[in-house]
């Protein structure tokens, strides 16, 4: 399949350590945001959401922490294991009456063994 | 299957050529998105559909782009007289609700390359 994220920031790390990903929104108005996952060749995957309401949202071996002071959001993956290799994008969803997620430029994770 | 189906997975178009990318949502979601993906790049929105109703089409690059969802469900996107510079990954997404209340999940995409 083709590849996705050919020039995208990278993130290399050991196995079974925690990685960290953080993305930087646009717009201080937007109140929803989700998280996706994108493996080579496949579609974006959902991973996890938060509203603008919480600052913090755990799931599964993974935790989003949003700063709406500055605009920031981040992806917390405990225990990275070798399938968590991807490229990871942050999207953003602005206001009543608009009807578009808008994602950030991606990160590429390695997990190395 | 459960997920969101796009066909056809691939698609080799000569430059000029018409071309129709078909989606099938999850059955019952109200939301409806088509992206374009280019390569090392992230989603770029096209359009969404709440229903059959387009609601938004603003990021349609040209005239030559034209989606429809006729009866809410299975949606086509249609690009006419394809050029190099749509070469990309079109992906469909659906939600169950509107957009910004629940997650949007999304199809393997259509890799559209024009020679």
């Amino acid at each position: 399949g083709e590849s996705v994220g050919l020039h995208l920031p990278t993130l290399s790390v050991q196995e079974g350590d925690n990685s960290i990903i953080n993305c930087a929104y646009s717009n201080s108005a937007s109140d929803y945001f989700i998280w996706y996952k994108q493996e080579s060749g496949k579609g974006p995957q959902f991973i996890i959401d938060i509203r603008s309401n919480m600052d913090k949202r755990q799931g599964q071996r993974v935790t989003v922490l949003l700063n709406k002071t500055v605009k920031h959001l981040s992806l917390q993956i405990a225990a990275t294991q070798p399938g968590d290799s991807a490229v990871y994008f942050c999207a953003e969803n602005c206001c009543s009456g608009t009807y578009k997620y808008i994602f950030g430029t991606g990160t590429r994770l390695k997990v190395l063994a | 299957g459960a997920g969101v189906s796009q066909s056809p997975r691939y698609k080799v178009a000569k430059r000029g050529q018409d071309v129709a990318l078909r989606c099938d949502p999850i059955s019952g979601h109200v939301s409806l998105f088509w992206y374009q993906q280019a390569l090392g790049q992230g989603p770029e929105f096209l359009t969404y559909f709440q229903n059959e109703a387009q609601l938004d089409k603003s990021g349609l690059p040209s005239d030559r782009f034209f989606a429809e969802r006729p009866e809410g469900s299975v949606s086509t996107l249609k690009i006419q007289r394809t050029q190099q510079e749509d070469s990309a990954v079109y992906l469909c997404a659906s939600s169950l609700g509107e957009v910004g209340s629940a997650e949007a999940f999304f199809g393997q995409g259509t890799r559209l390359t024009v020679v």
